[in-house]
């Protein structure tokens, strides 16, 4: 199965509703990352966030890391319709790149306004 | 204009042509990588390169060869398409940190992607 992997595989909510997004990963982490995907285009980095680090804030996203649980959160505050897209978290540990380098299956997230 | 552009942007060949699919940036950035995405499963990585002179095999790299022409091109062939390589395919580029070695992970710059249909 996959290093890191994304929870739930979709989601719906309103807009000005917050989102959450999980990713729960099995091995130990140099860092993780968030990108967003916009139907059929390319991915977007959101926040990189290394493994000594806890949270992280970028605008009305929030990054958590958890290394003890191996897992992650992306929560999206005061969500609006252009927040539409599929969100992937990545893995990435060690040596070997081309290994250790790991896109989850991603979460849809749907905004309806 | 874009920073990492692709061509061809659509696609549609038959079972046993080759395909080259390409890869341009002015980012300025060493690494450049490309991945295939398939419904439901993420992307996967097909090759990478760090420089120039460098090329690695990623998680799904059989059926598929690759050409790092410059710092700026980096280009994917499929050199006897067949059906169940039809896909979205992005390349990517990333920033080379001084001193860390290739285990450092920086933040990834996609391209639009190639839609490819393979009949």
């Amino acid at each position: 199965s996959q290093q890191g992997e994304e929870d739930p595989q979709a989601l719906s909510i309103q807009e000005g509703e917050n989102a959450t997004m999980n990713c729960s990963y099995k091995t130990s982490i140099n860092n993780l990352q968030w990108y967003r995907q916009n139907s059929g285009r390319g991915l977007v980095h959101l926040i990189l966030i290394r493994s000594n680090e806890r949270e992280k804030h970028s605008g009305r996203l929030r990054v958590t890391l958890d290394t003890s649980k191996k897992s992650s959160s992306l929560l999206i505050t005061a969500s609006r319709a252009a927040d539409t897209a599929s969100y992937f978290c990545a893995t990435a540990r060690g040596d070997n790149y081309g290994q250790n380098f790991v896109f989850g299956p991603g979460t849809r997230l749907s905004v309806l306004p | 204009d874009a920073d990492v552009t692709q061509t061809p942007r659509n696609r549609i060949t038959k079972t046993g042509k080759r395909i080259m699919l390409e890869c341009s940036q002015t980012k300025g950035h060493d690494r450049m990588y490309w991945y295939r995405q398939d419904p439901g499963l993420g992307l996967r990585l097909i090759y990478y390169s760090f420089d120039v002179k460098d090329i690695n095999k990623g998680e799904i790299s059989d059926g598929y060869s690759v050409s790092r022409q410059a710092q700026a091109k980096f280009s994917l062939s499929l050199e006897s398409a067949i059906p169940n390589q039809t896909a979205l395919y992005f390349c990517a580029t990333s920033d080379d940190v001084v001193g860390s070695g290739k285990s450092s992970y920086n933040e990834q710059f996609f391209g639009p992607g190639t839609r490819l249909t393979v009949l």
